[in-house]
């Protein structure tokens, strides 16, 4: 999990902010994500990052942007926060095609 | 469209005994099929693949899968469970577009080990 980081762990905002999650890797990998978990639902893509030049949407990217600063960091934000977007936001990345994928520890966010 | 259901929300087991964690897939070609675990608190850690090759393929903390292409199956298997052992589970395929890797997960499955 160390060579994923994620920062904040946890957060609590309000309605209407706007809010960044911030994800570092030290494995080099090309391939970034981020995800969201929620109960009963599993993870779901938000966005995906081939490199730095490349931004792709997942299944639920409404509400959502990314930037992909360098290869090793790939930020998500919620331009203005709703309760529903309220779940735990995984990073994740990939090396060689087929091969695991590693997960950061996790923010788990709180729009009230 | 790639998919994997993992029909279980809950297992229970008692310490000491086997356990089954379920997951069935749907896919176009060769499936590349993953499970995850994920501790309280914690990120999801890699537990083991299936790309090609035995059936039966091991991976970390004692646990197997064994792939099954008629059944369309990939269930996790233990022969002794512990207590630490409890936690969430997921099983996922490895779905492809343009060239890009993607992971699809199922929604998880919650195993709980007794003493």
């Amino acid at each position: 999990d160390a060579d994923v980081t994620q920062t904040p762990r946890n957060r609590i905002t309000k309605t209407g902010k706007r809010i960044m999650l911030e994800c570092s890797q030290t494995k080099g990998h090309d391939r970034m994500y981020w995800y969201r978990q929620d109960p009963g639902l599993g993870l779901r893509l938000i966005y995906y990052s081939f490199d730095v030049k490349d931004i792709n949407k997942g299944e639920i990217s409404d509400g959502y942007s990314v930037s992909r600063q360098a290869q090793a960091k790939f930020s998500l934000s919620l331009e203005s926060a709703i309760p529903n977007q309220t779940a735990l936001y995984f990073c994740a990345t990939a090396g060689l095609a087929g091969g695991p994928t590693y997960f950061g520890p996790g923010t788990r966010l709180t729009v009230t | 469209a790639q998919s994997v259901a993992q029909p279980e929300d809950q297992v229970n087991v008692a310490e000491g005994n086997p356990l089954t964690v379920k997951c069935t897939y749907s896919v176009s070609g060769n499936p590349y099929l993953f499970w995850y675990v994920q501790y309280p608190n914690r990120g999801l850690q890699f537990l083991l693949k299936y790309i090609t090759g035995d059936n039966l393929v091991k991976g970390s903390y004692g646990f197997e899968a064994e792939f099954n292409k008629s059944q369309t199956s990939f269930h996790l298997k233990k022969p002794s469970a512990l207590v630490s052992d409890s936690a969430l589970y997921f099983c996922a395929v490895r779905a492809v577009r343009a060239g890009f890797q993607k992971l699809v997960f199922g929604t998880g499955t919650r195993l709980l080990v007794s003493p």
